[in-house]
Parts: C-alpha cells; sequence; structure tokens
C-alpha cells in the first residue's frame, strides 16, 4: 500500500537539541496526525491539524499542516531522552478514514 | 478509561495454519481499524469499519485476510493458511464516531510469526 515519504529516517542528537522532520505526499489530506510509537506498543497521537497552514504546539511539540495540503512538519525543541523512539506522520483524505502512514524517523537522545 | 486492547499478545504458527487476532474498541467508538505493521516498516491499511455499513475492505492483501465485527464492538482479523510473508505486527484502532477529526486510538498489536 501507499506510504507518505518520511524524513530523515533516522537522527541521532543530543539532549537539549531540536528536531525537525517532515513528511511528503503525491496527493491531498484533508488532515495531517503525527504519532509516537514506542517499543512494543502502538502508536500514540502526538498533534493532529485539520486545516491548510495550520500551525499547532503541543508543549514543546510544533506541527504545520502545508499549504498545498501535501506535506507537513513536526518540531521537537529541546529533546529529552524520553523522545526517543520512533515518529510517524500520517494523513487522512476524510473524516475517520483510513489513514496513509509514512515511513518514520527514528529518534535517538543522547545525553 | 480503559484504551483499546488486543489478543493474543504475541502468536507463533506454523505455515498453512489459520489464525485469529482479536480487538476489543474503547467502548463506544463506532470506528474500528486494522493495520500492519511489518519489521522496522510503517503501517499498512487493512481493513476499516464504521457502523453499519459495509466495511471498507481496500487494503486486505489477498482473500486469505477476512475480518469481521460483531454487534458493533469486538472485532476480529483472521488469517487463513498463512504464509511467513504474513509475519508482522497487526495494530487496531478506534474512532469515536463518524464524524470525529481523525483521531484513531490504537492498541499494543499483536506480533504474529509465522515459522
Amino acid at each position: 500500500g501507499q506510504q507518505l515519504n518520511q524524513s530523515p529516517q533516522s537522527m541521532f542528537i543530543q539532549e537539549g537539541e531540536d528536531v525537525s522532520m517532515n513528511c511528503t505526499s503525491s496527493s491531498i489530506f484533508n488532515t495531517w496526525l503525527w504519532y509516537k510509537q514506542d517499543p512494543g506498543e502502538g502508536p500514540v497521537l502526538l498533534i493532529a491539524l485539520y486545516k491548510a497552514g495550520e500551525l499547532t504546539s503541543n508543549g514543546r511539540l510544533t506541527a504545520q499542516f502545508g499549504i498545498t495540503r501535501k506535506d507537513s512538519f513536526l518540531n521537537i525543541s529541546a529533546s529529552i531522552p524520553s523522545d526517543v523512539g520512533i515518529y510517524f506522520c500520517a494523513g487522512q483524505a476524510g473524516t475517520a478514514s483510513k489513514l496513509t502512514f509514512g515511513t518514520g524517523t527514528r529518534l535517538q537522545v543522547t545525553l | 478509561g480503559a484504551g483499546v486492547s488486543q489478543s493474543p499478545s504475541n502468536k507463533v504458527t506454523e505455515k498453512g495454519k489459520d489464525v485469529e487476532l482479536r480487538c476489543d474498541p474503547i467502548s463506544g467508538h463506532t470506528a474500528l481499524y486494522w493495520y500492519r505493521q511489518s519489521l522496522g516498516q510503517g503501517l499498512e491499511f487493512l481493513i476499516y469499519f464504521q457502523g453499519n455499513s459495509a466495511p471498507d475492505k481496500s487494503g486486505l492483501p489477498s482473500d486469505r485476510f477476512s475480518a469481521e465485527r460483531t454487534g458493533g464492538s469486538v472485532s476480529t482479523l483472521t488469517i487463513q493458511r498463512t504464509q511467513q510473508e504474513d509475519s508482522a505486527v497487526y495494530l487496531c484502532a478506534s474512532s469515536p464516531t463518524s464524524g470525529s477529526m481523525g483521531e484513531q486510538f490504537f492498541g499494543p498489536g499483536t506480533r504474529l510469526t509465522v515459522l
């Protein structure tokens, strides 16, 4: 099935640094979502974006819904060790429809 | 409150055997989704149930895969004549209402290994 292009594939950063990752699609989505997945668990929703151009924050996380509706980015500021995990973007074409996921960004944080 | 639960958490089976995976969605959620996650990959949509509507089966990879949802709640994903390429984590998610704005809540998954 289709997967969205997500980059970078992995990141190794030091505690306290800022992180940026992005996601692009060849098709338009009406909703963009960012999830975090820890080992052995299901993804947990971090941020949901519903309008093109929307910029939304959740604590140290900031995400934007691209104006073309074909891309989104997620920023994490002042990273901490518990930020370690795999981050997935997901696009949704309509309300309550299936999600199309990105390929994931694996984040490692060193002290 | 209770989240989405799935059972079993791990399943090891032999090639050719049938398996059933169970999902208990969050109470009151009308939409239920199954996804598959292969090692190191993102999630791949399999099937989606919404209320009493016909399910969206567009993601099922072959006719060996089927799913049902009884009483608008519990769902079972069945894989017949399992193959080694079916090995993956199978994740279930549920969503509050038909008009929900995308928040899908995931269970911990069932890790399936086909020997």
